[in-house]
This record gives structure tokens, C-alpha cells and sequence, in this order.
């Protein structure tokens, strides 16, 4: 099925850093949502967007819905090596096509200590 | 919250058997389940969304005879890989939600067709 264009794909920081990454869509959503997926583990959402402009953190964590409502940022501010893992972001029209989800090709965090 | 788990969480048969997953609701009851493969360094692909009883809707290119999916009752639904071979080899994961909310997604299982 259809892919959002996240990137980057990986990303190798030093522990402390801020991280950012983004996805791209070239249809619009009313939801977008970014998991976290641990190795040999199923997604887990972190933070839920629901209106263009909106602006949302969780901790350390902050996303913004685009304004076209096309894209979404996700960053992470001070990392830390437990921030390893797989992040996905998804866009979600709801209201149609059975509020399905459209993922992210996701963007692997490496931290070193 | 809500938890969605997932039995087994690995399994390895041999090729040409058949496997049975189990995706559970366990403290709620979901009206639609998914369930998505994820090869290795790759995204979650949909393969097939069921509602509870009725038969599946599979996504383009996912064999319907070969991954057989049930969904009983509002807490279980099961995916059955059919003569299994090596290329079915990946991570599938389900998840549930209730009318058109949220979606819960399991643990996963590890499947290994030797």
C-alpha cells in the first residue's frame, strides 16, 4: 500500500543531542500519529495530532501537524540511549476508507552514549 | 489502557506446515483487528482488516487462501500462514481497536519457516 516519505531513514547522534526527523504525504490527513517501535516488539503511539498547526509534546517529545496538513514533524529533545529504536509516523483520513492507517518507511534512532 | 497481545510471540516450523497466530483484546472488545507484516528494516505493511463476524478484507497482492484469517468473537482473532515457505518468514503484528478509535497494537510474533 502507499507509503508516507519520512526521513531520514537512520540516524547515529551522541547522547544529549536533539534529534528531528519529518514525514511527507502528497495526499492530506486529518491525523497523524508517531509510534515508537522497540526491537521484537509491536508499535507503541507517543503522540496523537489532530488539527493543522497543532503543536503537541509529551516530555521530551514534541510533533507538529503541518499546516497543509501534507506533514509532521517529531523531535526529541536530550536524548537518551533508552530513545533507541524505530520511529514511525502514520497519517490517518479519518471519517474515510475505514480510518486506516498509512505508515511512515520509519526512521532508525541510534544513541551512543 | 488498552492491551492487544499476540501468541506466540516467536515461532519456527518447517516449510509446507501450516501456523497459527493468535492476536487477543484483552480489557476490551474490538470491532476491527489488523494485521500487518514487517520484514526486516522495513515498515508495516497491511495485509487484511476483519471485523468481527465477517470474512476479511485483504490488501492488494496477499493471498487470501494462503494467510487465513477469523475473527470469531470481539476479543480473538487468529492468522493462519498455510503451507508455510521460507519468503513467509517475517514479524506480523495485529492490532485492534474498537469502531473507528484508536489503534492497540500487539507484541508481535516472530515467524521462522526453516
Amino acid at each position: 500500500g502507499q507509503q508516507l516519505n519520512q526521513s531520514p531513514q537512520s540516524m547515529f547522534i551522541q547522547e544529549g543531542e536533539d534529534v528531528s526527523m519529518n514525514c511527507t504525504s502528497s495526499s492530506i490527513f486529518n491525523t497523524w500519529l508517531w509510534y515508537k517501535q522497540e526491537p521484537g516488539e509491536g508499535p507503541v503511539l507517543l503522540i496523537a495530532l489532530y488539527k493543522a498547526g497543532e503543536l503537541t509534546s509529551n516530555g521530551r517529545l514534541t510533533a507538529q501537524f503541518g499546516i497543509t496538513r501534507k506533514d509532521s514533524f517529531l523531535n526529541i529533545s536530550a536524548s537518551i540511549p533508552s530513545d533507541v529504536g524505530i520511529y514511525f509516523c502514520a497519517g490517518q483520513m479519518m471519517g474515510t476508507a475505514g480510518n486506516m492507517l498509512t505508515f511512515g518507511g520509519g526512521t532508525r534512532l541510534m544513541v551512543k552514549p | 489502557g488498552a492491551v492487544v497481545s499476540q501468541h506466540p510471540s516467536w515461532v519456527i516450523c518447517k516449510s509446507g506446515t501450516s501456523v497459527k497466530i493468535e492476536c487477543r483484546s484483552l480489557d476490551f472488545q474490538a470491532t476491527t483487528m489488523f494485521w500487518y507484516r514487517q520484514f526486516p528494516k522495513q515498515s508495516l505493511m497491511l495485509m487484511a482488516t476483519s471485523n468481527e463476524g465477517s470474512k476479511a478484507t485483504y490488501e492488494q497482492g496477499v493471498e487470501k487462501d494462503k494467510f487465513l484469517i477469523n475473527h470469531a468473537s470481539l476479543t480473538l482473532s487468529t492468522l493462519t500462514v498455510t503451507s508455510a515457505h521460507p519468503e513467509d518468514s517475517s514479524f506480523y503484528i495485529c492490532s485492534a481497536r474498537v469502531a473507528l478509535g484508536e489503534q492497540y497494537f500487539g507484541p508481535g510474533t516472530r515467524l521462522t519457516v526453516t
